[in-house]
């Protein structure tokens, strides 16, 4: 158990809708990171927060969003969903920022029909 | 940007064999960490390395850092059913901004018995 809790664990719906993944680090992480794991595409670097701030962006959708609460739980927003969204999303966080080892979450599997 | 890239991307050893994944990045790296992702898992952090030509081991697994911190390498001995699983090799690049840890698309290793 690594600590990081994703929810939910798994979810279906329609193109277009739009869904909330909510993750809740480790215990005293500041650093929340998103990744997108598609078939054969590896770890896509989405997002990244530090202490409620965004501090490094990669290769996220316009049509996704997220952001960090002040009780450093962060929620990942995905909107107009396209049948090539289905991926598995996963949470990672760290303790600070840039040479700490990630956490991961379990990931919340995400399908779009 | 930066490109991280893992050769091979498939892996198939007999149970006792030896053998090695590599990593490169296309651009200087400021530390490099490695992660096991077991089928249906998450990915765990395994190690990092920091300095030059840094060499770790862990076990039956041993860690490279190139000279030019531009490259890396994971050498599994004596193989085991136990070292099935996806190797992901993870990157920042010494002018990326500090959040961005980028992956590679992994190795996944398959054993037989």
């Amino acid at each position: 158990d690594s600590g990081v809790t994703q929810t939910p664990k798994h979810l279906i719906t329609a193109t277009g809708q739009r869904v909330t993944l909510r993750c809740s680090p480790r215990s005293g992480d500041l650093s929340v990171y998103w990744y997108q794991q598609s078939l054969d595409q590896g770890l896509q670097f989405l997002i990244q927060y530090y202490n409620g701030e965004e501090r490094a962006k990669g290769n996220i959708l316009e049509r996704f969003s997220a952001q960090q609460f002040p009780d450093l739980h962060s929620e990942l927003n995905l909107s107009s969903l396209e049948l090539g969204d289905s991926a598995l999303y996963f949470c990672a966080s760290s303790v600070v920022d840039s040479t700490g080892e990630l956490f991961f979450g379990e990931g919340s599997r995400l399908t779009v029909l | 940007g930066q490109q991280v890239m893992q050769i091979p991307q498939y892996q198939h050893v007999q149970e006792g064999e030896d053998f090695t994944t590599y990593c490169n990045s296309s651009t200087t790296l400021s530390n490099i960490q490695w992660y096991k992702q077991r089928p249906g898992g998450h990915p765990v952090f395994l190690i990092q390395l920091v300095k030059s030509g840094e060499v770790k081991k862990q076990k039956r697994l041993t860690f490279q850092f190139g000279e030019a911190k531009k490259n890396s390498s994971l050498h599994i001995t004596a193989t085991q059913t136990t070292d099935v699983g996806t190797y992901f090799c993870a990157g920042r690049g010494t002018t990326d901004s500090w959040g961005k840890l980028q992956f590679g698309a992994g190795t996944q290793v398959v054993v037989t018995p």
